[in-house]
């Protein structure tokens, strides 16, 4: 079966500090693991993907994931958080084989607080 | 069009009445895909649509839920007798050909259902 954790319901974390909002995956095969942001009254939108080559894969403002393949992870780091980037963040894989929609992790609420 | 488009936005309903929410995705897509999110929750995986394959159903809740894709294109996603569970933004999302594209989402369809 095709899941995705991510254990945190909400990060808090002050203006200017590094964040970091976990996720771990189960899959088949190989993954491609995917990050989106939504912002309030707002549509998904696209951060970053890993597909394959470097295990750390930069995105959209700002944002970056680390895929860590013994430990199933791909975490979303930023090293300065800003106000502005308060919102709901998904994680999200496909399998390579097998399953081949997307699934989505529960969602973490990031809150910067200036 | 640019985008994913989702038509109505809101759509405020009467328990027991059937509801259809529309679905045109980008030009070109050939997999799309239905989500729910309740109120400030993750996404709920419904039903995925990739080329001339038989659809992945396996997250439609109830048999009251269908969904149907015209020409490879314009999705409806059909929801009979609703119930006030019912009540959600149903998102839809599509990508392009290649398993290592992620999904391009709608600004979704908020249904209430009273």
């Amino acid at each position: 079966a095709q899941s995705v954790a991510q254990p945190e319901d909400q990060v808090n974390v002050a203006e200017g500090n590094p964040l970091t909002v976990k996720c771990t995956y189960s899959v088949s095969g190989n993954p491609y693991l995917f990050w989106y942001v939504q912002y309030p009254n707002r549509g998904l939108q696209f951060l970053l993907k890993y597909i394959t080559g470097d295990n750390l894969v930069k995105g959209s403002y700002g944002f970056e994931a680390e895929f860590n393949k013994s430990q199933t992870s791909f975490h979303l780091k930023k090293p300065s958080a800003l106000v502005s980037d308060s919102a709901l963040y998904f994680c999200a894989v496909r399998g390579d084989t097998g399953r081949r929609a997307l699934t989505f992790g529960s969602g973490t609420r990031l809150q910067v607080q200036p | 069009g640019a985008g994913v488009s989702q038509s109505p936005s809101n759509k405020v309903t009467e328990k027991g009445k059937d509801v259809e929410l529309r679905c045109d995705p980008i030009s070109g897509h050939t997999a799309l895909y239905w989500y729910r999110q309740s109120l400030g929750q993750g996404l709920e995986f419904l039903i995925y649509f990739q080329g001339n394959s038989a659809p992945d159903k396996s997250g439609l809740p109830s048999d009251r839920f269908s969904a149907e894709r015209t020409g490879g294109s314009v999705s409806t996603l059909t929801i009979q007798r609703t119930q006030q569970e019912d009540s959600a933004v149903y998102l839809c999302a599509s990508s392009p050909p290649g398993q290592s594209v992620g999904a391009f989402f709608g600004q979704g369809t908020r249904l209430t259902v009273v």
